[in-house]
């Protein structure tokens, strides 16, 4: 089992709907959750973070966690074509026995259409 | 306030040959983690210093070196370098580590032919 899983995608909505892109994790002592966006050619930005169950919302975007599923997943509403880019699920856990590993997914790649 | 800072952002070195790579972190940030990210593997966790101690290392060969300086800045090194070495490298700074979130340097575009 990978240690953060995601769905490659592609996931294609058109604009203005709701995007919603999902994430789980193996590590049942995780702390802390954190969704990047990659636009082609550049580097992750960090655009959300979450250590708690329930919602954390930021303009256009609402991160939710539920630690007892394991399961992470980001909502980004009124969906733009700027929005189009690959999202990382990045989990901070115990991994290998040791803390301050932050272990990322493959990503999904979102398509936003106009 | 500046950004990550990463150098050279492109190299092109030769089987066998070795590569040093800079990462200049976030004024004030003392955690420093580098990942290599591949079209088919994503990123991949190398390693992570914190006040010039490595506290985790990832599951890569022994060719694959770190090192991080008093002021924070770090450096890694590639060894004997194998075609399967071309990657982006990435390096991310954090205030503490742990419950932090990163922010990535533009990386460091490395092919070796």
């Amino acid at each position: 089992q990978k240690e953060v899983e995601q769905n490659s995608g592609p996931l294609s909505v058109p604009e203005g709907a709701i995007a919603s892109l999902n994430c789980t994790y193996s590590d049942r002592v995780s702390q802390s959750f954190f969704w990047y966006r990659q636009y082609s050619g550049k580097s992750p930005e960090l655009i959300m973070s979450i250590y708690s169950n329930g919602d954390k919302e930021d303009g256009r975007f609402t991160a939710q966690l539920n630690k007892a599923s394991q399961y992470v997943s980001l909502l980004i509403r009124d969906s733009q074509p700027s929005d189009s880019a690959t999202y990382l699920c990045a989990v901070n856990g115990r991994y290998g026995g040791a803390t301050n590993k932050l272990i990322f997914g493959t990503g999904t790649l979102l398509a936003v259409q106009p | 306030k500046a950004g990550v800072t990463q150098t050279p952002r492109y190299l092109i070195k030769t089987r066998g040959q070795q590569v040093t790579l800079s990462c200049s972190p976030i004024s004030g940030h003392r955690s420093v983690s580098w990942y290599q990210q591949t079209p088919g593997q994503g990123l991949q966790f190398l390693f992570e210093y914190f006040s010039e101690t490595q506290r985790n290392k990832g599951n890569f060969p022994g060719r694959f070196s770190g090192r991080q300086f008093s002021n924070s800045r770090s450096e890694m090194n590639v060894s004997t370098l194998e075609l399967g070495d071309s990657a982006l490298y990435l390096c991310a700074s954090s205030p503490q580590g742990e419950y932090d979130g990163y922010t990535f340097g533009s990386g460091t575009r490395l092919t070796v032919v």
